[in-house]
């Protein structure tokens, strides 16, 4: 593919269940972002995978939310136990080492009920 | 916590004008870059500016980088419709280290 793709594009669950948003970032890049974005709000760091280092987890809101990335290629984020306030829109992007330039996904609307 | 906050929130502009919003941020960086975003969806790389560089233009935009005052401008020059959107500045600390976004500049575009 072309660009950075995630899935699903729009996500409606109940509070309480778990979910599993998906990115598959452009191929070669080895960096990878993961961005929480609420209505009319800016973007909200969550998670940076650069290559084999170590995560960059600080952003992550609690311990509901995971990542992880396999392969150096496709990320898994995953929110258990949903609330309310974790309705958002989630953006998942990538670089090439060595340039910051970041290419966004369309993101991810997610919404608890 | 959020790196850079662009200044104005929201911007409301004839087309044909031009539009100026600000970044400033708070710690050393290695560049720094501005993103267009339509419709809450995914953004656009516009520009990116290194922190050795004070001026760069892009078609019709032009980013002023002031490193001594941390703070960094994006000019659209003669505003079309197609303009409308949210402007993020991120930064960033080194070439290989995670972006850090500010809050954005809402910029409409009247007929």
């Amino acid at each position: 593919g072309a660009g950075v793709s995630q899935s699903p594009s729009n996500k409606v669950t109940e509070k309480g269940k778990d979910v599993e948003l998906r990115c598959d970032p452009i191929s070669g890049h080895t960096a990878l972002y993961w961005y929480r974005q609420s209505l009319g709000q800016g973007l909200e760091f969550l998670i940076y995978f650069q290559g084999n280092s170590a995560p960059d987890k600080s952003g992550l809101p609690s311990d509901r939310f995971s990542a992880e990335r396999t392969g150096g290629s496709v990320s898994t984020l995953t929110i258990q136990r949903t609330q309310q306030e974790d309705s958002a829109v989630y953006l998942c992007a990538s670089s090439i080492q060595g340039r910051t330039e970041a290419f966004f996904g369309q993101g991810t609307r997610l919404t608890v009920v | 916590s959020q790196q850079g906050e662009e200044d104005p929130q929201a911007l409301s502009i004839q087309e044909g004008e031009n539009a100026t919003m600000n970044c400033s941020y708070k710690t050393s960086i290695n560049n720094l870059q501005w993103y267009r975003q339509n419709s809450g969806r995914g953004l656009v790389h516009l520009i990116l500016i290194r922190s050795n560089e004070r001026e760069k233009h892009s078609g019709r935009l032009r980013v002023t980088l002031d490193t001594s005052k941390k703070s960094s401008s994006l000019l659209i020059t003669a505003s079309r419709a197609a303009d409308t959107a949210s402007y993020f500045c991120a930064t960033a600390w080194s070439n290989d280290y995670k972006l850090s976004f500010g809050a954005g500049t809402t910029v409409t575009v009247r007929a």
